[in-house]
C-alpha cells in the first residue's frame, strides 16, 4: 500500500525567509502525481503545486517550488520569501495515475511565520 | 459555478443516531470523494466515486454508506453515530479528463458525536 510522510509536524520561518518542508512516500507505481495542499485556519483546501512522476523537471509556482527526487521517493516544498498569508497547515498527497479521486495524505506540516 | 458545497457546516449528534452530509458539485465532475480529517493524521479516504451509480470504499469505510444517484451529488450517510466519527468531513471532486488534476474540495462539515 502506497504511504505518505511528513516527518515534521510543526515548522517556523522567519517573514522573506525560505523554508522547506519535507514529504516522503512509498509506492512501486512509477506512473503517479504528487501535490502539496496548503489548508489555512479557515480549513479550506487550496492546491498549491503538483508533480507528475513521469517529468523530471522540478515544478514552480511562483514562490514556490519542489524538490522531486523520484528514486528516493522524496518530494520537498520550498517557499521563498515567505510571507504572514503562507502560514497554514500544509499536507503532502499522492496519487496513482489511474485512480481518480483516491489521495493518500500525509499527516500536514504546521508552519508559522514570523514577521 | 458554486463549485463543491457542503451542508451543514456543524452538526452536533448523540451517539446511535443518523444524519446525512450532503455534498454537491455544479462542475459536472466525473470523480467525487469523502474524507475525514483527524488531528494529526492528515486526511483519509472515506469513500469515493468514479460516476453515478459507481462507488467503492476507501482507506476508513466502516460506519458510512454512499451512494451516487447523480453527477452532482453524493451524500455521506452515518448509519449509527459514534464518538470517533467525530471529526471534520470533506468532500472532493475532479474531472477525469486528462491534464486536469485539480481535486476541488468542500468548505467542511466540522461533526461532533456526544
Amino acid at each position: 500500500a502506497q504511504t505518505v510522510t511528513q516527518s515534521q509536524p510543526e515548522m517556523s520561518v522567519q517573514e522573506a525567509e525560505t523554508v522547506t518542508l519535507s514529504c516522503t512516500y512509498d509506492t512501486s507505481e512509477s506512473d503517479y502525481y504528487l501535490f502539496w495542499y496548503k489548508q489555512p485556519p479557515s480549513r479550506q483546501m487550496i492546491l498549491v503545486i503538483r508533480q507528475e512522476a513521469y517529468k523530471q523537471q522540478n515544478a514552480t509556482e511562483n514562490r514556490f517550488s519542489v524538490n522531486f527526487q523520484k528514486a528516493a521517493k522524496s518530494f520537498s516544498l520550498k517557499i521563498s520569501d515567505s510571507q504572514l498569508g503562507d502560514a497554514a497547515m500544509y499536507f503532502c498527497a499522492y496519487r496513482r495515475y489511474n485512480q481518480g479521486g483516491k489521495l493518500i495524505f500525509g499527516q500536514g506540516t504546521e508552519l508559522s511565520v514570523k514577521p | 459555478n458554486a463549485g463543491v458545497t457542503q451542508t451543514p457546516k456543524f452538526q452536533v449528534l448523540k451517539t446511535g443516531q443518523s444524519m446525512t452530509l450532503q455534498c454537491a458539485q455544479d462542475m459536472n465532475h466525473e470523480y467525487m470523494s469523502w474524507y475525514r480529517q483527524d488531528p494529526g493524521m492528515g486526511l483519509r479516504l472515506i469513500h469515493y466515486s468514479v460516476g453515478a451509480g459507481i462507488t467503492d470504499q476507501g482507506e476508513v469505510p466502516n460506519g458510512y454508506n454512499v451512494s451516487r444517484s447523480t453527477t452532482e451529488d453524493f451524500p455521506l450517510r452515518l448509519l449509527s453515530a459514534a464518538p470517533s466519527q467525530t471529526s471534520v468531513y470533506f468532500c472532493a471532486s475532479r474531472t477525469r479528463r486528462q491534464n486536469q488534476e485539480t481535486q476541488y474540495f468542500g468548505p467542511g462539515t466540522r461533526l461532533l458525536v456526544l
